[in-house]
């Protein structure tokens, strides 16, 4: 059964700083997902993550993937307020199968000014 | 296209009352999911479906059915509703490694 954790729990940064969220898996999970979720709004996607050593950016944001250590990262540059909100990862799915999501608790970020 | 859409929005049940939920896509996935997010927590995977007329238990199923007679719509049945089913519900569908969200019904059981 597939565990996900994600640490911190809580981010309270500064504007302009850098800082990464973790996320750590229990076993062989084929995708990993992360998510931004705003306060009473649905999730919205931001990367998939698909093989070992995978990297993706996006703006501000960049995650990447080693499946070796089970572990992957949400690195954030240069935080800007709007990037204030819920980010969560996930882990499932596989080619030709239902996604069948196992979600970390999640990790509110709060950026000030 | 709307993609994924959701019915209700908002339910407030009393212990013991019944409810479906209605998830409805327009993006001719195959797979769709029912999600429950708890406060502070992740979702958690309630049943899904990997094509019509097929269903499947998630990780946390008791205390709920669905059915998927027609491909774009999955219904979330709640028989006797109980307080530990104060929630809020997603819907979501994929295709290949993207799934889809609806915007969520946040249902509480007094």
């Amino acid at each position: 059964e597939l565990k996900v954790e994600q640490n911190p729990l809580f981010l309270s940064m500064q504007e302009g700083k850098n800082y990464t969220i973790y996320c750590n898996y229990s076993t062989t999970s084929d995708r990993l997902y992360w998510y931004r979720q705003d306060p009473g709004k649905s999730l919205e996607s931001l990367f998939v993550l698909l093989s070992n050593g995978a990297v993706k950016q996006e703006g501000r944001l960049m995650a990447s993937l080693d499946t070796k250590a089970r572990l992957s990262t949400l690195h954030i540059t240069a935080a800007v307020h709007d990037l204030s909100a819920t980010y969560f990862c996930a882990g499932g799915g596989g080619t030709g199968t239902a996604s069948k999501l196992t979600f970390g608790t999640g990790t509110r970020l709060q950026v000030t000014l | 296209n709307a993609g994924v859409t959701q019915t209700p929005k908002f339910r407030v049940l009393k212990t013991g009352q019944s409810m479906t939920l209605l998830c409805a896509q327009d993006m001719n996935h195959e797979y769709m999911y029912w999600y429950r997010q708890d406060p502070g927590m992740g979702l958690r995977l309630i049943h899904y479906s990997v094509g019509e007329g097929t269903t499947a238990k998630g990780e946390v199923p008791d205390g709920y059915n669905v059915s998927r007679l027609k491909k774009q719509n999955f219904l979330l049945g709640l028989e006797s509703a109980a307080p530990s089913q104060t929630s809020v519900y997603f819907c979501a569908s994929s295709y290949e490694e993207i799934e889809f969200f609806g915007p969520g019904t946040r249902l509480t059981v007094l």
